[in-house]
């Protein structure tokens, strides 16, 4: 069956430390996507791709960086981790058509990144 | 921008019962598409409804309905003879129409925490 993996689940690092969470999808899904969920603020978007060598910031991007050199995966990199990066992160898929208006995400289980 | 708004951060309801949750959005397209997504405590999203801005009729998936009032700008979620397994935290979301291809990310509300009282 197709599925959207994210890994690690869980993660604890320290300040100052790169960070890279996995995002891997076996839906042939063009469109991939990063949110972060925190409490009082629901599911922001980070960046998103709608296809391969594709990238785009959105609202919360500051710290994050991505790339997508295929069209399964989509790592986000957070280049120097702060506290304020705790969170748990969300990656989500889907697919583009013409008239691709209802189709939904598709989301992974999660990643909780603590930084200490 | 579009913004998506739930004013009701808990909520609760007695098994049977029926409960509704409310989202309002602003925006200044004509044509879009709703979501109501359930996060339960496994914390996996799944979609539980989703809403067409073109269709009058309010979309409906068994216990689950909405009330859509577009000039309103209003997107209600009504669980009907709510169940346990209805607990969960429940987010809605707004997305540009096909007349904005390319445009294809999803904006969410703070979302409602919902406890069925048994």
């Amino acid at each position: 069956d197709a599925e959207i993996t994210q890994s690690p689940r869980h993660k604890i690092t320290e300040t100052g430390r790169q960070v890279t969470l996995a995002c891997h999808q076996t839906w042939n899904h063009n469109n991939m996507f990063w949110y972060r969920q925190d409490l009082g603020h629901g599911l922001r978007l980070i960046h998103y791709s709608y296809g391969v060598h594709d990238t785009n910031k959105g609202e919360v991007s500051d710290g994050y960086s991505v790339s997508r050199s295929n069209t399964e995966d989509l790592p986000l990199t957070l280049e120097s981790a702060a506290s304020s990066q705790t969170s748990v992160y969300f990656c989500a898929s889907s697919l583009r058509t013409e008239n691709s208006g209802a189709n939904v995400l598709t989301f992974g289980a999660g990643s909780r990144l603590t930084v200490l | 921008a579009q913004t998506v708004t739930q004013s009701q951060p808990e909520m609760s309801v007695q098994e049977a019962e029926t409960v509704t949750l409310s989202c309002t959005y602003d925006t200044s397209e004509s044509d879009y598409y709703l979501f109501w997504y359930k996060q339960p405590p496994s914390r996996q999203m799944i979609l539980v409804i989703r809403q067409e801005a073109y269709k009058q009729q309010n979309a409906t998936e068994n216990r689950f309905s909405v009330n859509f009032q577009k000039a309103a700008k209003s997107f209600s979620l009504k669980i009907s003879d709510s169940q346990l397994g209805d607990a969960a935290m429940y987010f809605c979301a707004y997305r540009s129409g096909p007349s904005n291809f390319g445009n294809e990310k999803l904006t969410f509300g703070t979302g409602t925490r919902l406890t069925i009282i048994p």
